[in-house]
């Protein structure tokens, strides 16, 4: 079974502070990890994935497999960052899953 | 292209009405999926299609639930009869060989059941 756990259902930061968004995945297999983000009024839409080591409007997630970790980082947050964020993990059989997201709010 | 389309866009209902959500996927993809997203649970995938065939439904809820792919160009979400604990938002998403692990989604359909 593939699972992915988000354990912060809302972050709050203000504007030019660190974020790191935590996600955790459990998966027998080698894994595929992907950040989507649904910015307000938006469709969902893709951040980052591992396999392509890409920093994307700042953010860059590192895949830990010892810790089975994918966190989401980013140095200095904007207003514009705000958004759901929801990590998914994608195994051998095609199938996406996704944790349950985490809803960042950026202060001015 | 427009991208995935959904429709309706909102839908209110009362319990035991039959609803049908519609998704057109972009052309060209090869794979869909129907995902709900509550509060609670977060996004869940209800079942997806390659080239038209059901390849996991091990995601929707009941027999209430059944979903379709007559062609490359459409797909139907079934709920009959309605509860109130289907409201929920419904996405489509489709992608190309799914391999990239890019979906590409639909606006979505909320579905509230009165």
């Amino acid at each position: 079974a593939q699972r992915v756990t988000q354990p912060e259902k809302l972050l709050s930061v203000f504007k030019g502070a660190p974020v790191e968004l935590k996600c955790n995945y459990s998966y027998s297999g080698s894994p595929e990890l992907f950040w989507y983000v649904q910015y307000s009024r938006q469709r969902l839409q893709l951040l980052l994935r591992h396999i392509s080591r890409e920093s994307i409007k700042g953010f860059t997630a590192d895949l830990n497999k010892g810790e089975t970790s994918f966190h989401l980082k980013k140095p200095f947050a904007q207003e514009e960052d705000s958004a759901m964020y929801y990590c998914a993990l994608k195994g051998s059989n095609y199938k996406l899953t996704f944790g349950k997201g985490t809803l960042l709010t950026v202060n001015p | 292209d427009a991208g995935v389309i959904q429709s309706p866009r909102h839908e209110v209902t009362e319990m035991g009405q039959e609803v049908t959500l519609r998704c057109k996927p972009i052309s060209g993809h090869d794979y869909l999926f129907w995902y709900r997203q509550t509060m609670m649970r977060g996004l869940e995938l209800l079942i997806y299609f390659n080239n038209n065939v059901p390849i996991d439904d091990s995601g929707m809820p009941e027999d209430r639930f059944s979903a379709k792919m007559p062609n490359a160009s459409f797909s139907t979400l079934k709920i009959q009869p309605s509860e109130p604990r289907d409201s929920a938002v419904y996405f489509c998403a489709s992608s190309f060989l799914a391999r990239t692990g890019e979906l590409f989604f639909g606006e979505g359909s909320r579905l509230t059941v009165l």
